[in-house]
């Protein structure tokens, strides 16, 4: 199996509720991110990790907690949710931040989460 | 603050048409990335652009980074319904940080 796998695809889950999402990537990259895509807004670059360790926290809400064990897997822990967090989650990955800002990052096909 | 914006937001051709799509900014960014995103998938990269004025083309695809490494476009040649998604383009700063342009979605009509 290559490139970046999420999962679930789809997920609907209760304000009080308890979820996780999961992206895998089999790329060999170290630096992995989570983007938040709603409509009408442009990707929003929520974390970013290289080499498990986080390097960026881009003032998100502590309902979304992150999770990177090891440079193949990223988690996003979720808790108490509300409606407007209803998007589209996508994951990426890259070789390693340090090597600079040119090189690609690789999609997943995101998990659509559905707040009811 | 909005860093990237796109234009138009959407577009709907008939198939065979060209067609340019526009990224702005204010800022200047060390690069330039094109995304396309179908229904229900991710963005897959088309094309990175790193020089003030470089052009790079894609088959039917012309990407351009204006001289000032303030904005881009793409314009593509001849649409095809296969050309239908979701573009985006997406600016470079600091360590691998992109900035998300708003997206322009393109619907070429067989």
């Amino acid at each position: 199996e290559t490139g970046v796998t999420q999962t679930p695809r789809h997920l609907v889950m209760g304000m009080t509720n308890k979820k996780s999402l999961k992206c895998e990537q089999h790329l060999g990259h170290n630096a992995m991110y989570w983007y938040k895509q709603s409509a009408k807004k442009p990707l929003e670059l929520m974390f970013v990790y290289n080499f498990k360790e986080q390097t960026e926290n881009n003032s998100v809400p502590s309902r979304f907690s992150p999770e990177c064990p090891n440079s193949s897997h990223l988690f996003l822990h979720l808790h108490t949710l509300q409606p407007e967090d209803s998007a589209l989650y996508l994951c990426a990955s890259s070789q390693d931040i340090g090597r600079g800002s040119n090189q690609p990052q690789h999609f997943g096909d995101g998990t659509r989460l559905s707040i009811l | 603050t909005q860093l990237l914006e796109q234009s138009p937001q959407f577009l709907s051709i008939q198939e065979g048409e060209n067609l340019t799509v526009y990224c702005n900014s204010s800022s200047v960014f060390s690069s330039l990335q094109w995304y396309r995103q179908e229904p229900g998938e991710g963005p897959v990269l088309l094309v990175t652009v790193v020089t003030g004025g470089e052009v790079k083309k894609l088959k039917r695809l012309t990407f351009q980074f204006g001289d000032a490494r303030k904005d881009s476009s793409l314009h593509i040649t001849a649409a095809q319904p296969g050309d239908t998604g979701l573009y985006l383009c997406a600016g470079a700063r600091g360590a691998n940080n992109l900035f998300f342009g708003t997206g322009t979605r393109l619907t070429v009509i067989p």
